[in-house]
């Protein structure tokens, strides 16, 4: 069966630093990966998707990530955070053909002044 | 284009009531998914409907829990007699396709407190 670990809980980063946000998912089968992005009270907005292709990936907001198959990680980053970016992260897989999502319980990205 | 609605979007119900949560995707989108999301969790898939059809409710508890998505209206997730561990956020998401690949749009959720 297919799961996603999202092994930070919590990351703490001052503004302006990079940051990654890390991923790992297992599934016997191909898939498709996202990055969900929460802000509080708010429905999940999607931030990028790997389909297919160029195992690097451009979303909105500056963020991007790479599909890695040895290591089945998609992991988040973004080279300069801003204070708008705190929010919580969802990584999430589906199976080629499947129509749920798979959701990792998330990383919450707290911005420093 | 508005994007998904949901509503309401706070609801409170006494152990043992009902509560009907409404969802109506994007215009043109014809499948809808449900997810409830519990404190510090992620989102756990419950249910995928097309129009007049359950296609897959293999995240729905057994009892207790139905939905639907009629020709005509929105989608509705019924919870019968709820539980204090019924509280939690749920989201719909709606897509315009099938097959994983298109985006799941998702709506701004009803958030369930059960007293």
């Amino acid at each position: 069966a297919q799961s996603v670990t999202q092994l930070d809980s919590q990351v703490p980063v001052f503004e302006e630093a990079p940051v990654e946000l890390r991923c790992n998912y297992s599934s016997s089968v191909s898939v498709y990966l996202f990055w969900y992005v929460q802000y509080p009270n708010q429905g999940l907005q999607l931030l990028l998707k790997y389909l297919s292709g160029s195992t690097l990936v451009k979303g909105i907001n500056g963020f991007e990530a790479e599909f890695n198959k040895s290591q089945t990680s998609f992991h988040l980053r973004k080279p300069s955070v801003h204070i708008s970016d705190t929010a919580e992260y969802f990584c999430a897989v589906s199976e080629t053909g499947d129509d749920k999502i798979i959701f990792g319980k998330g990383t919450r990205l707290h911005i420093l002044p | 284009n508005a994007g998904v609605m949901q509503n309401p979007r706070h609801l409170v119900r006494r152990r043992g009531q009902e509560a009907r949560l409404r969802c109506s995707p994007m215009k043109g989108h014809s499948h809808v998914y449900w997810y409830r999301q519990l404190p510090e969790e992620g989102l756990k898939f419950m249910v995928y409907l097309q129009k007049e059809n359950i296609i897959d409710e293999s995240g729905m508890p057994k009892e207790r829990f139905s939905a639907e998505f009629p020709k005509e209206g929105p989608s509705i997730l019924r919870i019968q007699q709820v539980v204090r561990g019924d509280s939690a956020a749920y989201f719909c998401a709606s897509s315009p396709t099938s097959g994983g690949s298109d985006t799941q749009y998702f709506g701004p959720g009803t958030r369930l407190t059960v007293l």
